[in-house]
């Protein structure tokens, strides 16, 4: 069983340009999670989605949002791009609302900021 | 945002010898404590988790001890072995609150 796939890898962009991030969550999954995770602050929670409504939000300005599709898959994206937007950004999921005991993260994206 | 402290930030051990992380938290209404065991390039994943209802929680070589008066809760790593080496993370969370909050990890090095 395929588990939590997320894309591209690696993303590269410059400062002011807008960054686009997807997550596929285990099959039979209808929550997901983003969290950024940067050098030395360990995981730092920034959305979830469950059933296609964002259901909570971590504390990050607006520039980050994103959405969850009919498929449950979901895309994050973070416009205006800073340079302390560098970091690896790690989508999670889960079986249902709130099931914490059962998270599953992806490998994550790289995201880079020049 | 930081409500779990998490320390060692880094640690050394020989093979054969136990590794110890400790993480304290602030929120006495967290009732969810898990460890996640990273390895580079891979995300986090569970690794063992306790409940604020016992002291102790034993996987394998892995045991959670949690002090609830003290806030306080620690993952001992018994017979260590190199395959080990991996940043740890701890967590805590209020049940059926999503908002997971996360120590800074610890990077575990153990040396054959």
């Amino acid at each position: 069983e395929a588990g939590v796939t997320q894309s591209p890898t690696h993303l590269i962009k410059t400062r002011g340009q807008q960054a686009t991030l997807r997550c596929s969550p285990i099959s039979g999954h209808t929550s997901v999670y983003w969290y950024q995770q940067a050098l030395g602050l360990g995981l730092q929670f920034l959305l979830w989605y469950d059933e296609g409504e964002e259901r909570n939000r971590g504390n990050f300005p607006p520039r980050f949002s994103g959405r969850q599709f009919p498929n449950y898959s979901s895309e994050l994206n973070v416009n205006a791009l800073e340079l302390e937007d560098s970091a690896l950004y790690l989508c999670a999921s889960s079986l249902g609302t709130g099931d914490l005991e059962k998270l599953f993260f992806g490998s994550g994206t790289q995201l880079s900021v020049l | 945002q930081q409500q779990v402290k998490q320390s060692p930030q880094s640690l050394i051990v020989q093979k054969g010898g136990i590794s110890i992380i400790n993480c304290a938290y602030e929120n006495t209404a967290f009732d969810y404590f898990p460890w996640y065991q990273q390895f580079p390039g891979k995300g986090p994943a569970l690794l063992i988790a306790i409940r604020p209802d016992v002291s102790e929680k034993k996987e394998g070589r892995f045991t959670i001890s949690f002090n609830k008066s003290a806030k306080q809760f620690s993952l001992h790593i018994m017979d260590s072995q190199p395959g080990d080496s991996a940043t740890y993370f701890c967590a805590a969370s209020k049940e059926g609150f999503n908002d997971m909050r996360f120590g800074a990890g610890t990077r575990l090095t153990v040396k054959p």
